[in-house]
């Protein structure tokens, strides 16, 4: 079964600096997401993606915070200078229009 | 806007025991509704889904939850509960727009099954 895949796994990086987290959504799917889920805490939506450009987007998802479809399989989510509280597991998605969304296994990104 | 409340952030039954994850949504709109699990290093899993129609669905692993609109609730259950079933369990309420499924979770419930 076609899966969205997700790298690094762990990314670990020093407060201030950029970070980029790559996705490859499931190849015939139109919809990209990005949701986090802080430790402890629920599962959040970021933003979404859709014929090149965002679709919707939460209050989370500030001036800080990019996504990017560089070419027909990847799907990015870079973060410019990175706070503390930007910790989290980052999971991709993908769907198709009115589907269920399918998730990566996620990144974990800690901030130190 | 819409949202998502469970019941019991954490929920322990014996194995072969039923599983009862409580789920209750809200929404100005008629909802989707999901089930997800999370093993732990993984990602989120779906296990079913209730979008229109007979209002009983099922998902993989003998899971299966009901839509009561009268409840606005989307009870997740499973008649006997086995040790792999071990996980936590996202709800979630979703529209679709033409940008997309958003997906509202709720904070989901940690199921411990104990021998």
């Amino acid at each position: 079964e076609p899966e969205v895949t997700q790298t690094p796994s762990h990314q670990v990086t020093q407060m201030g600096q950029e970070v980029i987290l790559r996705c490859v959504p499931i190849s015939n799917h139109l919809y990209f997401y990005w949701y986090r889920q802080i430790l402890g805490q629920k599962v959040e939506f970021l933003v979404s993606f859709y014929n090149n450009e965002i679709s919707e987007k939460s209050e989370i998802f500030d001036d800080q915070f990019s996504v990017e479809r560089p070419d027909g399989s990847n799907f990015t989510l870079k973060i410019r200078s990175t706070k503390l509280e930007d910790s989290a597991m980052y999971f991709c998605a993908s769907s198709e229009a009115g589907a269920p969304l399918h998730f990566g296994n996620g990144t974990r990104l800690t901030v130190t | 806007a819409q949202s998502v409340t469970q019941l019991g952030s954490h929920v322990s039954v014996s194995e072969g025991a039923l599983v009862l994850l409580r789920c209750n949504y809200s929404s100005s709109v008629p909802p989707y509704l999901f089930w997800y699990v999370q093993y732990p290093n993984q990602g989120l899993q779906l296990l079913l889904k209730y979008t229109t129609g007979a209002t009983l669905v099922k998902g993989i692993n003998g899971f299966e939850a009901e839509f009561k609109k009268s409840e606005t609730s989307f009870h997740l259950t499973k008649p006997s509960a086995h040790m792999s079933d071990a996980a936590e369990y996202f709800c979630a309420v979703s529209r679709y727009t033409g940008g997309g499924n958003k997906l509202t979770f709720g904070t989901g419930t940690q199921l411990k099954v104990e021998l």
